[in-house]
């Protein structure tokens, strides 16, 4: 079962910035969230990975909140080619103590022109 | 060169017959993962192995046997094809098992008819 909730599909337009919510209720202490990116007929790409406050690299921000149950994804100045389907993953450990993500639907983003 | 590179593409077969997909990195990572994608976009992990050992196998039939004759190949082999297999099949690997670092491989389209 995915431990994650985000909105199913989003719109935007060329030269906006999106923001896209994760809700992760259950976290636990020692996960970690992370977001992959998916073009149709490929597999998904990481983007970004955070614990607590904010993350920055060339592609995206990552806002996670002092609870840690939520955290935000913002990709600015989005362009056509950011039409794509977002994750956000935590983590989870089986019986075993082996790690594993948790997939979601993910967000599907839509940016027009 | 590609990091994670799963062969072949598309796959279409006809019911009860047994297929198999391969796929290599070339990354140096310890662990591998088949992925299972379904019409809905649900990713969902079927197998993990680390340097060649088994160590997620998730609830998935006993007709698909995976199979790592060393740490850069992971294949699946899949008997006695069903209409319900019919998905995107993705390999990927990571370099610790962790939750961050995944390369996936472009996918395989199985359609079973």
């Amino acid at each position: 079962l995915a431990k994650t909730t985000q909105p199913i599909s989003m719109d935007s337009y060329e030269g906006q910035e999106v923001n896209i919510t994760c809700s992760h209720n259950n976290i636990a202490t020692n996960d970690y969230i992370t977001w992959y990116q998916q073009f149709p007929s490929q597999g998904p790409r990481f983007i970004i990975q955070g614990y607590k406050t904010k993350v920055t690299n060339e592609v995206a921000s990552l806002f996670i909140p002092a609870d840690r149950k939520s955290s935000t994804l913002s990709l600015p100045r989005v362009s056509l080619s950011d039409t794509a389907v977002y994750y956000c993953l935590v983590g989870d450990v089986n019986a075993g103590n082996n790690r594993k993500l948790i997939w979601g639907l993910g967000t599907s983003l839509a940016v027009n022109p | 060169d590609t990091a994670v590179s799963q062969t072949p593409k598309y796959l279409v077969t006809q019911m009860g017959n047994d297929k198999s997909i391969k796929c290599e990195q070339n990354l140096g990572h310890d662990t591998m993962y088949w992925y299972k994608q379904d019409s809905k976009k649900f990713l969902k992990i079927m197998f993990s192995y680390n340097n060649k050992e088994l160590i997620i196998n998730e609830t998935v039939p006993n007709r698909f046997s995976p199979k790592s004759p060393d740490k850069a190949h992971l294949n699946l082999h899949i008997n006695s094809l069903e209409l319900g297999d019919s998905a995107v099949y993705f390999c990927a690997s990571n370099p610790n098992g962790g939750y961050y670092g995944y390369t996936f491989g472009s996918g395989t389209r199985l359609t079973v008819v």
